[in-house]
């Protein structure tokens, strides 16, 4: 089972750029999320998505943008990437709140 | 003050040992709580749900303290495949399906 599959694994952008993360999930769960990871700091949601076209902000949405595009399909957008942007991004998925599968990650690196 | 707590380490044990990590969280009104392990730049994956009762499962034990909001995980005879960093997780109540992560403990086992 692929679970929850994310593109890119690695990204470098400049100031300014844009780009778009994309996530999927073939488990039929409702529930998806994006989360930062950055050292210290633990794992910081930022926007989830309770169900296909429904979106919410999480912790750190500043900057980002989300399209649940699908049941499957949660992408993530940074219109104006910033030095701040650099960090692991994680793509989640979960029935309830039993179970997070999670997806490999995209290192960004934003210069 | 953040709503998981934990000791962020790291914790360096030799093979065998027994190793305990806590975690304090701030909402008494979560209900549901969980360890995940992150290997080096690896995604989390859930390494068990925390019950009331206390569950163990093989070497790993977690207990909770509904009391005093804070839950345990107990690693015995440590090996050297247990070094990870261990995230400590409870459910958020402002989202049925929402949970804030701890930003975990590091633990390297040495031979």
């Amino acid at each position: 089972n692929a679970g929850v599959t994310q593109t890119p694994k690695f990204q470098v952008l400049k100031t300014g750029q844009s780009m778009t993360l994309q996530c999927a999930q073939d488990m039929n769960h409702n529930s998806m999320y994006w989360y930062r990871q950055d050292p210290g700091m633990g794992l910081r949601l930022i926007y989830y998505s309770a169900s296909e076209g429904t979106t919410d902000k999480g912790e750190v949405p500043n900057g980002y943008n989300v399209s649940r595009l699908n049941k499957r399909e949660f992408s993530l957008r940074l219109e104006s990437a910033a030095p701040s942007q650099t960090s692991v991004y994680f793509c989640a998925s979960s029935l309830t709140a039993y179970g997070y599968t999670f997806g490999s990650g995209t290192r960004l690196t934003v210069v | 003050r953040k709503e998981v707590e934990q000791d962020p380490g790291p914790f360096n044990v030799p093979e065998g040992a027994t190793v305990a990590f806590n975690c304090t969280y701030s909402n008494s009104a979560s209900q549901s709580f969980f360890w995940y392990r992150q290997d080096c730049r690896k995604e989390p994956k859930l390494l068990m749900s925390v019950y009331s009762s206390g569950n163990e499962d093989g070497r790993f034990t977690a207990q909770l303290n509904r009391a005093s909001q804070y839950i345990s995980l107990l690693i015995r005879d440590s090996k050297l495949s247990d070094s990870a960093t261990y995230l400590c997780v409870a459910d958020s109540k402002t989202s049925y399906d929402k949970v804030i992560f701890g930003p975990g403990t590091s633990l390297s086992v040495i031979p």
